[in-house]
């Protein structure tokens, strides 16, 4: 069974803190995936990743920054985190045109 | 660019029949997704479409109509476990084959 996991389910910031959110897959899937999912908004893609190294620009990426530095971890940074920042964080991961798995995401709050 | 309308909600009763409906505009068409998510949990796949047709699944179908940009989800033998929300996305060739997620059809199945 593929796994994705993410550092953590529920996380409180402050306003113009760093923000690290972590995901491990451990299925050598090579793209990696990084949404947030707002109500009325459903699931939109803030970056990915095709390769170690690599990455795009998804459909939101203002504000966020990514990292993978080795094929099992992609990391999501919010360099600042703002309010409207809050959201729920998921991590999903796949392998050629197959289908995505997803971690259990992260619920940010940041006040 | 992509689009791709659902219902925003629909109500049925347990052991009825339910069909959800996915249209989509897409350039580069390249397989429909069909995912189910429940309240505060990650998205789990259901079923996968590329070519025009039904795909048959246990109690889940799924069609697509490339022609008419269409899709739906049928779901039989309603059980009160099926209350969640049905997540239709769509892959394109171009970018890398990242999904584009609808917003999501919240179902509610009652006793």
């Amino acid at each position: 069974d593929v796994k994705v996991t993410q550092s953590s389910r529920y996380l409180v910031k402050r306003t113009g803190e760093k923000v690290f959110l972590e995901c491990v897959q451990d299925m050598d899937h090579e793209n990696m995936f990084w949404y947030r999912q707002d109500p009325g908004l459903g699931l939109r893609l803030i970056y990915f990743s095709y390769d170690v190294k690599m990455k795009e620009k998804g459909d939101i990426p203002e504000g966020y920054s990514v990292s993978r530095e080795k094929k099992e971890r992609f990391s999501l940074i919010l360099e600042s985190a703002s309010t409207n920042q809050t959201s729920m964080y998921l991590c999903a991961s796949k392998t050629g045109a197959y289908e995505q798995y997803f971690g259990p995401g992260t619920r940010l709050t940041v006040t | 660019g992509q689009n791709i309308d659902q219902p925003t909600e629909m109500t049925a009763t347990e052991g009825a029949i339910v069909q959800i409906n996915c249209t989509y505009q897409t350039s580069g068409f390249n397989g429909l997704f069909w995912y189910q998510q429940h309240a505060g949990e990650a998205p789990t796949f259901l079923s996968y479409n590329v070519l025009d047709g039904l795909e048959e699944k246990g109690r889940f179908s799924s069609f697509l109509s490339r022609s008419k940009g269409y899709s739906y989800l049928l779901l039989k033998e309603l059980q009160m476990k099926d209350s969640a929300s049905y997540l239709c996305a769509v892959s394109s060739n171009t970018g890398f084959q990242k999904l584009v997620f609808g917003t999501g059809t919240r179902l509610l199945v009652s006793p």
